[in-house]
C-alpha cells in the first residue's frame, strides 16, 4: 500500500531564512510526487511535482522540491521565505499504476516578519 | 473558465438526515475525486471515478455513495448522517492519473449535529 508521512505538524521560520518542509513516502513501482499548498478557507493549490528526470524540480512562488530515491523522501524548500509563505502545506504520493492520490497529514508553515 | 465548483460551501445537517454534496467541473477531465479533511488527518480519499460511469472505493468509503452519470458531474451522497462525518469535504478533477495534478473545489464545510 502507498503512503506519505509528513513528520512536522508546524514549521516555524523568519523572513528571509531558507525553509524546508519533510516528506517521505512508501509505493510500489517509481512514484509520483506532488506538493500542494492549502491557503486558509481555500481548496489546495498545485505547487510542483515529480515525475521523472531531474531530482530537483522547480515550482511556484519560488518553491522546489528534491527527489531522494535512496531515502524515499521529496523536501520541499525555499531559499528566503516570505510572511506571504505561512499556509498549510501538504505532500502527495501516486504509485504507478494506481489511480490514487494518497496526502500526508500536513504541515503548517509559519514565517515570522 | 470555473474549474471545479462544489455547493453548498457550508451545511449543518442532524443525526439521521441524508444530503448530498454537488461537484462540477468544466475542464473536461475524467477523473474526479472526493476528499475529506480533518484537522491533523490530512486528506482521506473517499471515492474517485476514472470516467463516467466507473467509481471505485478510496480509504474511506463507509457511509458515502457517489454515482457518475456524466463526465462533468460527480456528486457525493451522505446517508444516515452521523458526527463522524463532520468534516471539510473538497472535490477534484484531473485529465488523467499518473503525474497529472489535480484540480480541486474551495470545499463544503459540513457539521453533523
Amino acid at each position: 500500500a502507498q503512503s506519505v508521512a509528513q513528520p512536522e505538524d508546524q514549521v516555524n521560520v523568519a523572513e528571509g531564512n531558507p525553509l524546508t518542509v519533510k516528506c517521505t513516502y512508501s509505493v510500489s513501482g517509481n512514484p509520483y510526487l506532488f506538493w500542494y499548498v492549502q491557503y486558509p478557507n481555500r481548496g489546495l493549490q498545485f505547487l510542483l511535482k515529480y515525475i521523472t528526470g531531474d531530482n530537483l524540480v522547480k515550482g511556484s512562488y519560488g518553491f522546489e522540491a528534491e527527489f531522494n530515491k535512496s531515502q524515499t523522501s521529496f523536501h520541499l524548500k525555499k531559499p528566503s521565505a516570505l510572511v506571504s509563505d505561512s499556509a498549510l502545506y501538504f505532500c502527495a504520493v501516486r504509485g504507478g499504476g494506481t489511480d490514487k492520490l494518497i496526502f500526508g497529514t500536513g504541515t503548517r508553515l509559519q514565517v515570522f516578519p | 473558465n470555473a474549474g471545479v465548483t462544489q455547493t453548498p460551501k457550508f451545511r449543518i445537517l442532524k443525526i439521521g438526515q441524508s444530503m448530498t454534496l454537488q461537484c462540477t467541473q468544466d475542464m473536461n477531465h475524467n477523473y474526479m475525486y472526493w476528499y475529506r479533511q480533518d484537522p491533523g488527518m490530512g486528506l482521506k480519499l473517499i471515492y474517485y471515478s476514472v470516467g463516467a460511469g466507473i467509481t471505485d472505493k478510496g480509504e474511506v468509503p463507509n457511509g458515502y455513495n457517489v454515482s457518475r452519470s456524466t463526465t462533468e458531474d460527480f456528486p457525493l451522497r451522505l446517508e444516515l448522517a452521523a458526527p463522524s462525518q463532520t468534516s471539510v469535504y473538497f472535490c477534484a478533477s484531473s485529465y488523467s492519473q499518473g503525474g497529472e495534478k489535480l484540480f480541486f473545489g474551495s470545499g463544503t464545510q459540513l457539521s453533523v449535529l
